[in-house]
């Protein structure tokens, strides 16, 4: 599975859009971009996933580059809530059933 | 919404001891996930279980592990025999089978079983 990158750490105002970029250049044409998140030290929960299209559901938007090298989480009202690790995946449909969990990035969403 | 349930929420036990973790997966789900996190550190993937055997596992998942699908709801991981380095929470996660854009093709975790090896 392609490696990705992402900033360790991120700061957001509540209210504000929280824009979470994720590298993944090394990203092949079968791989899809899933994001998750972890709140403190509960389960990953997933948000959102996409091909090479722009993707939005309930939850967030996920923005892919036309080369498909990078994305971007946009969760566009932060919440205290939303204060949590955010975790860009990258894995193909068919080689693999597992997911790779990387660090992450912390966002730390304030008043 | 339908959830991963896992029990139980907190287990405190003696190196050597047998430990049986549990969990009930989303009822229509058919591919079935154990993964870990040591405090502080990554999310790890052990095993993934689908038509009652084992489909992939890691270099963690060795003899000490097994996991089971005892019934139609219930599905369980043993650690037959505890070290100190086997604390960790441990998260259950199971999925439907469906393409990618049908939303059935990802993965709902529990809330986790904390595991205390003393």
């Amino acid at each position: 599975d392609a490696k990705t990158t992402q900033p360790t750490s991120m700061d957001c105002a509540e209210g504000r859009a929280a824009n979470l970029p994720c590298n993944h250049s090394t990203i092949s044409g079968n791989e899809y971009v899933y994001w998750y998140r972890q709140i403190h030290s509960q389960g990953p929960q997933y948000i959102i996933h996409g091909l090479k299209n722009n993707e939005t559901n309930e939850m967030a938007s996920l923005i892919i580059t036309e080369d498909r090298k990078s994305s971007t989480l946009i969760l566009p009202h932060a919440t205290l809530r939303d204060t949590a690790v955010y975790y860009c995946i990258v894995r193909g449909l068919y080689n693999t059933d597992k997911l790779i969990f990387g660090t992450g990035t912390r966002l730390q969403v304030f008043p | 919404e339908p959830e991963v349930t896992q029990t139980p929420s907190h287990q405190v036990t003696q190196m050597g001891q047998e430990v049986i973790l549990r969990c009930v997966p989303i009822s229509n789900h058919l591919y079935f996930y154990w993964y870990r996190q040591i405090l502080g550190q990554k999310v790890e993937f052990l095993v993934s279980f689908y038509n009652n055997e084992i489909s992939e596992k890691s270099e963690i998942f060795d003899d000490q592990f097994s996991v089971e699908r005892p019934d139609g709801s219930n599905f369980t991981l043993k650690i037959r025999s505890t070290k100190l380095e086997d604390s960790a929470m441990y998260f259950c996660a199971s999925r439907g089978q469906g393409q990618a854009y049908s939303g059935a093709n990802v993965l709902t975790f529990g809330a986790g079983s904390r595991l205390t090896v003393l």
